[in-house]
C-alpha cells in the first residue's frame, strides 16, 4: 500500500534550465493536485486534475508552468527557463475523487534555483 | 485579506498543556481541513470537516459553518506535537465555476512544546 510518492526528492538547477517533477498517486486516486511551498510562505494552489476532465490550471503562476497527467495515473509538472523565486518545494496529493475525500500528500521536491 | 486565516501564528506551550488553534475563513465551503507538517517532513491531514467535532485521540476539530470559523484543539500536549498545524478550506461546489477540488491554506500555526 503504497503512499503518494514523488522524484526526485531534491534538485538543484540553474537558472534558465527547464525542470520536470513526478509524481506518482495512490493507484485508484482519480483527483491529483499539485501544490508548491515556497520558504516562509503558505502552501499555494498549482494546478488539478480529476479523470478526464480539464484540468484546473488557475493556480499556475506563469506560463512557464505546465502539467499533464498521463494515463490518469502519473503526473509531471514542467517549469521552463526557471528563475530563482521558482524555488520552493513542490507538494503532490492525491484523493479518491474530487469529493469530500481526504488529500493524501506525497514527500514533496525540493527545487532550489542557483 | 486572506481567505483562511489562523491564529495564532506561533503558539508556545509546556507539556501537558491544553491547546486551541483558530482558523477563519471567509467564502463558501464544502469541507476544512486540519494538516499537520512537521519540520523537514511531510504534510499529514488529521481531520477532514464539514459540520460538528471530530475526535482522534488526544486531538479534537470542530467547525461552525454559520460562523465560518473552526478550531483544533490538542489535549494533554507532548513534544512531540511540536509541528506547523495548517487549516485549509475547499471551496463550495456550488461556487459560480470556481473548482471545488483545490484547497486553499491558512498561512500555518507553529506550535512548539516544552517537555
Amino acid at each position: 500500500g503504497a503512499g503518494v510518492s514523488q522524484s526526485p526528492s531534491n534538485k538543484v538547477t540553474e537558472k534558465g534550465k527547464d525542470v520536470e517533477l513526478r509524481c506518482d498517486p495512490i493507484s485508484g486516486h482519480t483527483a491529483l493536485y499539485w501544490y508548491r511551498q515556497s520558504l516562509g510562505q503558505g502552501l499555494e494552489f498549482l494546478i488539478y486534475f480529476q479523470g478526464n476532465s480539464a484540468p484546473d490550471k488557475s493556480g499556475l503562476p506563469s506560463d512557464r508552468f505546465s502539467a499533464e497527467r498521463t494515463g490518469g495515473s502519473v503526473s509531471t509538472l514542467t517549469i521552463q527557463r526557471t528563475q530563482q523565486e521558482d524555488s520552493a518545494v513542490y507538494l503532490c496529493a492525491s484523493s479518491l475523487t474530487q469529493s469530500n475525500y481526504e488529500q493524501y500528500f506525497g514527500p514533496g521536491t525540493r527545487l532550489t534555483v542557483t | 485579506k486572506n481567505e483562511v486565516e489562523q491564529s495564532p501564528q506561533n503558539l508556545t506551550a509546556q507539556e501537558g498543556e491544553f491547546i486551541t488553534i483558530n482558523c477563519s475563513y471567509s467564502v463558501g465551503i464544502s469541507a476544512l481541513h486540519w494538516l499537520q507538517q512537521h519540520p523537514g517532513g511531510g504534510i499529514v491531514s488529521l481531520f477532514m470537516l464539514s459540520s460538528g467535532k471530530k475526535k482522534h485521540g488526544r486531538l479534537i476539530a470542530t467547525i461552525n459553518i454559520q460562523e465560518k470559523h473552526s478550531s483544533l484543539h490538542i489535549t494533554a500536549s507532548h513534544p512531540r506535537d511540536s509541528a506547523v498545524y495548517i487549516c485549509a478550506v475547499r471551496p463550495n461546489f456550488n461556487a459560480g465555476g470556481t473548482s471545488y477540488g483545490k484547497l486553499t491554506f491558512g498561512q500555518g500555526t507553529i506550535l512548539t512544546v516544552h517537555p
